[in-house]
């Protein structure tokens, strides 16, 4: 069975640009997360999406981050304009059950100059 | 706000030693699960811990759920160069399970 499927793996940018990530969770998983993850840190969450709901997006700056999971399979993520502040490596993962077992895919590094 | 903390932040040993690395919070989770992660690789879940005092074994790596859930240890036996990784615990809230916060880490580096 496939994993989390993520692209690009690495994306550069000039500030002020936009960019987008995708990612394919495992089939079946209703579950699907975004995550953000800097150097030397754990991953933070962005958005929770419960099939095509988000249900939990507390933490995603909504001035310039949106994202989107049509059908509740595939999900986009995206910053628009992009800011020095963005680089990390975003994180998607999913689940399927009620206990947080989540399957990461293998990120995509930002960086923004 | 629920935090969860983990020490040592870096580990560096010599193979074949032992290693305990922790994770501490101050609130209550319904599950924890440790993970490891390689450079430019996603996280990779490695265990669940449910019942407080709960003890999972997982080859040389030995996991313990504190009694009161709120903290966690991963004990490394005969280290091997290829357990070098960032080893991340995630704590699953206890009133909603799918809200889980991850601690900061702790880089395992291990020199053969």
């Amino acid at each position: 069975e496939a994993g989390v499927v993520q692209s690009p793996r690495y994306k550069i940018i000039e500030k002020k640009q936009p960019v987008a990530f995708w990612c394919n969770p495992i089939s079946g998983h209703n579950t699907l997360y975004w995550y953000r993850q800097n150097l030397g840190q754990g991953p933070e969450l962005l958005i929770r999406y419960e099939n095509e709901e988000a249900v939990d997006d507390s933490q995603l700056p909504k001035d310039r981050f949106s994202a989107e999971r049509l059908k509740g399979v595939d999900s986009t993520l995206k910053i628009q304009p992009a800011e020095l502040g963005d680089s990390a490596v975003y994180l998607c993962a999913s689940s399927s059950n009620t206990q947080f077992e989540a399957f990461f895919g293998q990120g995509t590094r930002l960086t923004v100059v | 706000t629920q935090l969860l903390e983990q020490s040592p932040q870096f580990l560096s040993i010599q193979e074949g030693e032992n290693l305990t690395v922790y994770c501490n919070s101050s609130s209550v989770f319904s599950s924890l699960q440790w993970y490891r992660q390689e450079p430019g690789e996603g996280p990779v879940l490695l265990v669940t811990v449910v019942t407080g005092g709960e003890v999972k074994k997982l080859k040389r790596l030995t996991f313990q759920f504190g009694d009161a859930r709120k903290d966690s240890s991963l004990h490394i036996t005969a280290a091997q160069p290829g357990d070098t990784g960032l080893y991340l615990c995630a704590g699953a809230d206890e009133t909603s399970y799918d809200k889980v916060i991850f601690g900061p880490g702790t880089s395992l580096s291990v020199i053969p």
